[in-house]
């Protein structure tokens, strides 16, 4: 049962542009709500997070939006850089808990 | 920053013997650390959470029995696969909290551990 879920296994965009990936989830239990990052053959590093009682959060060029009605959230990443290039998680926590509940990844290239 | 060492990073077996995996916080403690498993264009799955001092509680459909999780102090975590099989081949990761953070910290992961039963 697929509790959170990215709907795009893949995305491509020119350096310089913003990248959108999104992320969306079925449990209303959900209280704050993670993204990811992870290159191959390592474990995901901790990119951005946002509670449930907000609705933006911005770190640099990183920005979570949520929209708790929608049960959606969006990373956006602007202007994005080759480096960015790499499958980017997002993930849930439930608030009985600390276990995280992942999506399945969406792959980001980023062009030059 | 809070770092997880997992180790080996990856590990060839024979059909039948048994596998551990170690997961340690090195600079910080962690009372929770939780194991991940990875299928290849799947999610991380959670596995098993791995509680100091206590046993471990194990998602559903997952096997205690195959899967044993040790969590012996506030900084290692071990997860032992026994009488592997080729199906138990599979990336595995661990994730730690630190226990002196508040509890919207983030996890912390481990690089993961590949495993590969012939």
């Amino acid at each position: 049962d697929q509790q959170v879920k990215q709907n795009s296994p893949s995305l491509s965009v020119q350096e310089g542009r913003i990248s959108i990936l999104n992320c969306d989830y079925t449990n209303s239990m959900f209280d704050y709500f993670l993204w990811y990052k992870k290159y191959p053959a390592e474990g995901p590093t901790f990119l951005i997070s946002i509670s449930s009682i907000k609705d933006k959060n911005e770190d640099g060029r990183f920005t979570v939006f949520l929209n708790k009605s929608a049960k959606h959230l969006s990373l956006h990443i602007v202007p994005s850089q080759p480096g960015d290039s790499a499958v980017y998680f997002c993930a849930a926590r439930r608030n009985s808990g600390y276990a995280l509940n992942f999506g399945k990844g969406t792959s980001l290239l980023v062009t030059p | 920053g809070a770092v997880v060492s997992q180790h080996p990073s990856r590990v060839i077996c024979k059909s039948g013997t048994s596998v551990k995996i170690e997961c340690r916080s090195l600079d910080f403690q962690a009372t929770t650390m939780f194991w991940y498993r990875q299928f290849p264009k799947k999610s991380l799955m959670l596995m098993a959470t791995s509680n100091e001092g206590s046993k471990a509680t194990y998602e559903q459909g997952v096997e205690k029995d195959k899967f044993l999780i040790n969590h012996a102090s506030l900084t290692l975590s071990t997860l032992t696969v026994t009488s592997a099989h080729p199906e138990d081949s599979s990336f595995y990761i661990c994730s730690a909290r630190d226990s002196g953070t508040s509890s919207n910290s983030p996890l912390h992961f481990g690089n993961g551990t590949r495993l590969t039963v012939t």
